[in-house]
């Protein structure tokens, strides 16, 4: 069974739009909520982080949001640019430092 | 520069032969995962390992084995390929219990 829920499965937004990815958990074990971008023919790359005390977390032009009484987190991307055309996984950590992952949103931003 | 490779890149193979994908990295670190991808299903943790001798089972183990007997590498092994484990292969590693996963470029393998 998936531990984490994430949608949409794809999304098409313009140049300097707002991508939007969410998810939802069910485990209240987890401790660490982290997002990875991924390429094609890449490996998923690290792109923030947030813990579960902490309800926002920005770095550039991404922001984690992280509800933790509705289990819930999710991923903006402002002002949207071409080059962060990728494939975006949400995952969450449990002890010993595994990972579950979402099932991932494919993003594609139109010049 | 420190890194993380695995080999091969590419990989097609018959039912019931044994396969095994490399995963090699430079950093010393500790801790080496190994999961799959899947259309929908995103990364599944299928071995790890926090040491040398030391393995583990994931979410999806079953025909998978893993074994370390150094700090840089950690071998997958599919004992009996099946076409069920046609998938990508991400190998990864971290450098300390809650650090950062670090991952490879993958192994695309195809069983036929």
């Amino acid at each position: 069974q998936q531990q984490v829920k994430q949608s949409p499965q794809s999304l098409i937004v313009q140049k300097g739009g707002i991508s939007i990815i969410n998810c939802a958990y069910e485990n209240t074990a987890f401790d660490y909520f982290p997002w990875y971008q991924q390429f094609p023919g890449k490996g998923p790359a690290l792109l923030i982080a947030i813990r579960p005390d902490v309800s926002e977390k920005k770095e550039g032009r991404f922001t984690i949001s992280f509800n933790k009484s509705a289990k819930q987190f999710s991923l903006h991307i402002m002002d949207s640019q071409p080059g962060d055309s990728a494939t975006y996984f949400c995952a969450a950590r449990f002890a010993g430092n595994k990972l579950t992952f979402g099932g991932g949103t494919r993003v594609l931003v139109k010049p | 520069d420190a890194e993380i490779t695995q080999s091969p890149r590419h990989k097609i193979t018959e039912t019931g032969r044994q396969v095994t994908l490399a995963c090699h990295q430079t950093w010393n670190h500790n801790n080496m995962f190994w999961y799959r991808q899947d259309l929908g299903h995103g990364l599944r943790l299928i071995h790890y390992s926090y040491g040398v001798h030391d393995t583990n089972k994931g979410e999806v183990s079953d025909g998978y084995s893993v074994s370390r007997s150094n700090t840089e590498d950690l071998p997958l092994t599919l004992e009996s390929a099946a076409s069920s484990q046609t998938s990508v292969y991400f190998c990864a590693s971290s450098g300390s219990v809650d650090g950062e996963q670090y991952f490879g470029p993958g192994t695309r393998l195809t069983v036929t």
